[in-house]
């Protein structure tokens, strides 16, 4: 079993929709769980960044994380085509190099 | 937030060759760089952490031989791929953490190495 599964996708979505991005995580020593969105041949873009269970929002972006489920999740309102990208979820530990571990990655297009 | 400049963006060398890749933090110091690699439609694969001014730590599997990894300063870490050969072929991303304890970190935009 992987330590942090995503569904992979593909996800194809209208324009305005709100998509919803999930991670599974089986190591409850993971306290630190960030978002990045990686357009295609680019480095990794950090979208959100959390540290305790419950929502964070940054405009069109919440996350969810519940610990307790091992289970966090992205969600993008009004979507846009430019959203059209790879999302990938990482988390870490406290303690350590503090190295991240990450999903495969889903990707997402929103259609115009 | 931060910036990690990383270069060059793209390279296609020849098999045998070697290769080295820059990876800067513009306006932070970064303590810890993160050196990662990337195969088309795949995650991020960890190869190594490096500390400024120690040894870099590989992560199993990762030939320390081959990929030299130097982190001579704050802002400053290479990844040197030594005799590439095509199986070398990648996406190479870096990345920076913005403070000692803090697990915020930045990417570089990564380069494609090509060996022909």
């Amino acid at each position: 079993q992987k330590e942090v599964e995503q569904d992979p996708g593909p996800l194809s979505v209208p324009e305005g929709a709100i998509v919803s991005l999930n991670c599974t995580y089986s190591n409850s020593a993971f306290q630190y769980f960030m978002w990045y969105r990686q357009y295609s041949r680019k480095g990794p873009e950090l979208l959100m960044y959390t540290y305790s269970s419950g929502n964070k929002e940054d405009g069109r972006f919440t996350a969810q994380v519940d610990k307790s489920s091992k289970y966090i999740s992205l969600f993008i309102r009004d979507s846009q085509p430019s959203d059209s990208a790879t999302y990938l979820c990482a988390m870490s530990t406290t303690s350590g190099t503090y190295k991240y571990i990450f999903g495969t990655g889903t990707r997402l297009k929103v259609l115009a | 937030g931060a910036v990690v400049s990383q270069h060059p963006s793209w390279v296609i060398c020849k098999s045998g060759t070697s290769v080295k890749i820059e990876c800067r933090s513009l306006d932070f110091q970064a303590t810890t760089m993160f050196w990662y690699r990337q195969f088309p439609k795949q995650s991020l694969m960890l190869m190594a952490t490096s500390n400024e001014g120690s040894k870099a730590t590989y992560e199993q599997g990762v030939e320390k031989d081959k990929f030299l990894i130097n982190h001579a300063s704050l802002t400053l870490s290479t990844l040197t791929v030594t005799s590439a050969h095509p199986e070398d072929s990648s996406f190479y991303i870096c990345s920076a953490r913005v403070a000692a304890g803090n697990t915020e970190a930045f990417f570089g935009q990564g380069t494609r190495l090509t060996v022909v």
